[in-house]
């Protein structure tokens, strides 16, 4: 079991389909975060959010828009994807800024295929 | 941004120790070493974080080297559960939230 929880586990949309992604933590973490992960490749990190402010875009396509509603939430929404964005994507949420002695905690994903 | 090199695949006997070894030649004095696991369609689990010193818990035994350069993860008895990818992360002090995973240890560990 996780303290992370992400909705749903599996998810198939078309490419002119709008759907979302939740994430959801009760640890009281301030840090959250969305990585992307292709088959046998190591998660890339996406975004993140501190204290429900985005501070990290690694230059991902605007067709992936996160929100952070509060500090237990966070949203990924998705539009327009293409079939290579077919992957897996983690949640993440960690202690509050300046911690670097605070692990992760994941989520066990949910598993995007687009058609 | 990946600051960490390690053996892409290990293969260890059932009941014996796993040392899954790690390179992080370009470790600042304030940053920590992570490791974590992941087992097949499933999220990465928290295995064991670092310093400097050496740290043990109930699920292995995280080695640093005196000079920080390296570390060794240590599974003392792995059993067939254990077969997953694992990752050493290096936590930078620039971006502490920019935890970047590297190539990751396929270990598997056979009967």
């Amino acid at each position: 079991d996780t303290e992370v929880t992400q909705t749903p586990k599996h998810l198939v949309m078309g490419m002119t389909n709008k759907k979302s992604l939740k994430c959801e933590q009760h640890m009281g973490h301030r840090a959250m975060y969305w990585y992307k992960q292709k088959a046998k490749k190591p998660p890339e990190l996406m975004f993140v959010y501190s204290y429900e402010k985005l501070s990290i875009n690694e230059s991902v396509p605007s067709r992936f828009s996160p929100e952070c509603p509060n500090s237990s939430l966070l949203n990924l929404h998705l539009h327009a994807l293409q079939p290579e964005d077919s992957a897996l994507y983690l949640c993440a949420s960690s202690q509050e800024k300046g911690v670097l002695n605070s692990p992760l905690h994941f989520g066990n994903g949910t598993r995007l295929t687009v058609t | 941004d990946a600051k960490t090199t390690q053996p892409p695949s290990m293969d260890c006997a059932e009941g014996r120790a796993a040392n899954l070894p790690c390179n992080h030649s370009t470790i600042s004095g304030n940053e920590y070493v992570y490791w974590y696991r992941q087992i097949h369609s499933q999220g990465p689990q928290y295995i064991i974080h670092g310093l400097k010193n050496n740290e043990t818990n109930e699920m292995a035994s995280l080695i640093i080297t005196e000079d920080r350069k390296s570390s060794t993860l240590i599974l003392p008895h792995a059993t067939l559960r254990d077969t997953a990818v694992y990752y050493c992360i290096v936590r930078v002090s620039y971006n502490f939230n920019k935890f970047y995973f590297g190539s990751g240890t396929k270990l598997n560990v056979k009967p």
